[in-house]
């Protein structure tokens, strides 16, 4: 089936490093996808989405980069915070209304 | 001010309880959804609605019944409670259901069935 998947369970990095967060997904229809951070106890929070009309969208220290020749997703963070540390997921519209989420990735930030 | 909160935040009880989840949003948003994360983080959709009329609703036991009062308002509850329901069950709410809208999440309820 189809499915969103992630590269690495575990990231860690040092604070002040990039960190890159890479997502796999197999929808052809997906034409919106999302990056969304979960800190522990908390829901998902909105960091940045991207449409499939483009490959690249940045935000504040963030980046998302989008290459539909391979399915590949992924989400840059430049200069890597101790605050950074969560869950990440990407999520995939699949060209519908609902929302599928890939397994998600822990970033951890050493100090 | 909080503008998707859920209540409580923990639930503990025993199997075969029936309980209920309740959520409510300040956004003025039309779609409210339901979500469940496993152990693993897997987070998975449930029910999804619009405007109080159901919009999606994924292969869910049908011991679970979402109740939306009003399109502030998406209650979720479970009946007769099993082990396997042990999971955060998260609320999010979005603007027009569409697929290029935000979700907004809540914190989160976090169920275990003893």
């Amino acid at each position: 089936g189809e499915s969103v998947g992630l590269h690495l369970p575990t990231l860690s990095v040092q604070e002040g490093d990039n960190s890159i967060i890479n997502c796999a997904y197999s929808n052809s229809a997906s034409d919106y996808f999302i990056w969304y951070k979960q800190e522990s106890g908390k829901g998902p929070q909105f960091i940045i989405d991207i449409r499939s009309n483009m490959d690249k969208r940045q935000g504040q220290r963030v980046t998302v980069l989008l290459n539909k020749t391979v399915k590949h997703l992924s989400l840059q963070i430049a200069a890597t915070q101790p605050g950074d540390s969560a869950v990440y997921f990407c999520a995939d519209s699949g060209g519908g209304n609902k929302l599928t989420f890939g397994t998600g990735t822990q970033l951890k930030v050493e100090l | 001010d909080t503008a998707v909160s859920q209540t409580p935040k923990y639930l503990v009880t025993q199997m075969g309880n029936d309980k209920s989840i309740k959520c409510e949003q300040n956004l003025g948003h039309d779609t409210m959804y339901w979500y469940k994360q496993d152990s693993k983080k897997f987070l998975k959709i449930m029910f999804s609605y619009n405007n109080k009329e159901l919009i999606i609703n994924e292969t869910v036991p049908n011991r679970f019944s979402p109740k939306s009062p009003d399109k502030a308002h998406l209650n979720l509850h479970i009946n007769s409670l099993e082990l396997g329901d042990s999971a955060v069950y998260f609320c999010a709410s979005s603007q027009a259901g569409t697929s290029t809208d935000t979700q907004y999440f809540g914190p989160g309820t976090r169920l275990t069935v003893l």
